[in-house]
């Protein structure tokens, strides 16, 4: 099974909201990742934990916060996000984290700010 | 340094002709060149990838051109398909080091006519 499911599929929130995304991997990865992406664009990495400690930051806003309670699990903690903050959030897992593993994405969420 | 350029941004073939899209890069560090596909609504998903050691790299109708002197790369499709109609995006990264970060092309929309 080389799936990550991420949870919810859509997500409409106000700017002084307070929500959370989530993405599970049952491939027993050691790595996981979020990246944003705008519409015609590349994702753009935003963290990176490697068994289960945050390892890359790409100096993302701190309205931004991620959290891996365990190897399978990881979270976006999202407050007083601006509109511009709309995008697709990606998730992804590899087995341990080095460049030349396979980085498998789930289908994303699609975030909108009002 | 850390950019990856990609063209063309958008590709209109005739089904059964052959798609290539071009890559290139700075950064002589890079040692991991992998090809993502991404249909619209979903996540990208890893096509092909090459390492330097090796020029060219096929798996069915897909194949990867290295130029390592040149620093460039690119992907061939042959026998193109409308079911190849996808957004495509190079990426490079560090291999071993630099904890997974890929650094992606600006992506390339291919259409494939009927």
């Amino acid at each position: 099974d080389t799936e990550v499911t991420q949870t919810p599929k859509h997500l409409v929130m106000g700017m002084t909201n307070k929500k959370s995304l989530k993405c599970e991997q049952h491939m027993g990865h050691r790595a996981m990742y979020w990246y944003k992406q705008k519409a015609k664009k590349p994702p753009e990495l935003m963290f990176v934990y490697s068994y289960e400690k945050l390892s890359i930051n790409e100096s993302v806003p701190s309205r931004f916060s991620p959290e891996c309670p365990n190897s399978s699990l990881l979270n976006l903690h999202l407050h007083a996000l601006q509109p511009e903050d709309s995008a697709l959030y990606l998730c992804a897992s590899s087995q341990t984290g080095v460049g030349t593993d396979t980085q498998y994405f789930g289908p994303g969420t699609r975030l909108t700010v009002l | 340094q850390q950019q990856v350029k990609q063209s063309p941004q958008s590709l209109i073939v005739q089904k059964g002709g052959i798609s290539i899209i071009n890559c290139a890069y700075e950064n002589t560090a890079f040692d991991y060149f992998p090809w993502y596909q991404q249909f619209p609504g979903k996540g990208p998903a890893l096509l092909i990838a090459i390492r330097p050691d090796v020029s060219e790299k096929k798996e069915g109708r897909f194949t990867i051109s290295f130029n390592k002197s040149a620093k460039q790369f690119s992907l061939h499709i042959m026998d193109s398909q409308p079911g190849d109609s996808a957004t495509y995006f190079c990426a490079a990264s560090h291999g071993y080091n630099q904890g997974g970060k890929l650094i992606f092309g600006q992506g390339t929309e291919l259409s494939v006519k009927p």
